[in-house]
């Protein structure tokens, strides 16, 4: 059974870009999250997904940012127009139900230079 | 809101050795869970120890434990007979417990050392 997957593992854009950032959960996986860290810090939540639905986007930038997560397919983040400021480790994380541990993907890093 | 934190930036050990890892949170909630997560320099974040609010017994895996104390919002991360590999980012966490899920609120995490 395959963990988190995440790809790309580094993403370099120049500023004024747009980034997308996949994720696929573990097998029977339906709940997704994403995590932002920037440098030095701890993880920040970002959005919450189920299939379909977009469940917390507390997290999430007023702007530019947006989550998915299709029927079938990948959990997508997108990031439009990336500053530098969007520099930062973004990871995914899945669980089989709300309830249970999640269990993170490798992270992609994004680069804007 | 929730939060988390972890008061000891830097931790340093000696192989073999037993260090504590702190962790204090903060909830108005009844129904959590808290978590201990290793981050190395790969990046990957992997769970070391799990801990339901409701069970009063201290969680423990192999090498790691903890000592969970409720009434004091106190949640430390104990690691016995440390070895090389143990060295990472420490990261405490926190998690409502709602069957319908809920995000983690992490702490700013601990750099442990491990010196041979």
């Amino acid at each position: 059974n395959a963990g988190v997957m995440q790809n790309p593992r580094h993403l370099v854009r120049r500023r004024g870009q747009e980034a997308r950032l996949r994720c696929s959960p573990m097998k029977g996986h339906s709940h997704v999250y994403w995590y932002r860290q920037l440098p030095e810090e701890g993880l920040k939540f970002m959005v919450y997904l189920q299939k379909e639905n977009i469940i917390d986007e507390s997290g999430m930038p007023k702007e530019r940012f947006s989550a998915e997560f299709p029927k079938e397919g990948p959990s997508i983040l997108r990031i439009q127009q990336v500053v530098r400021g969007d520099s930062a480790a973004y990871f995914c994380a899945s669980s089989r139900r709300g309830d249970t541990e999640a269990f993170f993907g490798q992270g992609t890093r994004l680069t804007v230079v | 809101a929730q939060t988390v934190t972890q008061s000891q930036p830097e931790m340093s050990v000696q192989e073999a050795e037993t260090v504590t890892l702190s962790c204090t949170y903060d909830t108005s909630e009844s129904d959590y869970y808290l978590f201990w997560y290793k981050q190395p320099p790969s990046r990957q974040m992997i769970l070391v120890i799990r801990q339901e609010a409701y069970k009063q017994q201290n969680a423990t895996e192999n090498r790691f434990s903890v000592n969970f104390q409720k009434a004091a919002k106190s949640f430390s991360l104990k690691i016995s007979d440390s070895q090389l590999g143990d060295a990472a980012m420490y990261f405490c966490a926190y998690k409502r417990g709602e069957t319908s899920g809920s995000r983690l609120t992490f702490g700013e995490g601990t750099q442990l050392t491990v010196n041979p």
